[in-house]
């Protein structure tokens, strides 16, 4: 079983629809849980991170974690064709060690 | 403030050889990590380093090492490259160790070994 796992895609929403990525993980212990943004040929930029139960907004984004069900998920409102690209989940434990799901690819259709 | 800076940004190496690879993390950031990310195995952890230390060690062959010097600058060196190092490698910094420092990524060095 896979550390971190995410649906590889593609994910294909049209532009001004909610897109939807979603993140399990295996280890408990995690910690902190990271989303990050990667356009082909670039490196990952992060766009959130999140570390307690619940919501968090932040402009379009809205990161979402249960710890109890292990999942971690990212809600992008009123998606953009700019939006496209591999979105990276990443947990990290009490010995900092950064996992990293294998990425989704979303393709945001004008 | 500058970001994560990666040199070279591109080089090529033929099988056997060896690469050195450096990083300079953000200012005021101590802790330096390193990624190698491919098309079928995506982002994999190579190390940690915090003070110069290195704290924490993925599942990579000893062929791959690294260091970090005083000014938290990091070096990453890969020996006897095989075709299957051909890869993306990224350097992240934080602020500091712990589970919840957010890290930042450099631009990468695109490593091609023929």
């Amino acid at each position: 079983q896979k550390e971190v796992e995410q649906n590889s895609g593609p994910l294909s929403v049209p532009e001004g629809a909610i897109a939807s990525l979603n993140c399990t993980y295996s280890d408990r212990g995690s910690q902190s849980f990271f989303w990050y943004r990667q356009y082909s040929g670039k490196s990952p930029e992060l766009i959130m991170f999140i570390y307690s139960n619940g919501d968090k907004e932040d402009g379009r984004f809205t990161a979402q974690l249960n710890k109890a069900s292990q999942y971690v998920s990212l809600l992008i409102r009123d998606s953009q064709p700019s939006d496209s690209a591999t979105y990276l989940c990443a947990v990290n434990n009490w010995d900092n060690d950064m996992r990293f799901g294998a990425g989704t690819r979303l393709t945001v259709k004008p | 403030k500058a970001g994560v800076t990666q040199t070279p940004r591109y080089l090529i190496k033929t099988r056997g050889q060896q690469v050195t690879l450096s990083c300079s993390p953000i200012s005021g950031h101590r802790s330096v990590s390193w990624y190698q990310q491919t098309p079928g195995q995506g982002l994999q952890f190579l190390f940690e380093y915090f003070s110069e230390t290195q704290r924490n060690k993925g599942n990579f062959p000893g062929r791959f090492s690294g260091r970090q010097f005083s000014n938290s600058r990091s070096e990453m060196n890969v020996s006897t490259l095989e075709l299957g190092d051909s890869a993306l490698y990224l350097c992240a910094s934080s602020l500091s160790e712990g589970s919840g420092n957010t890290i930042y990524f450099g631009e990468g060095s695109w490593l091609t070994v023929v």
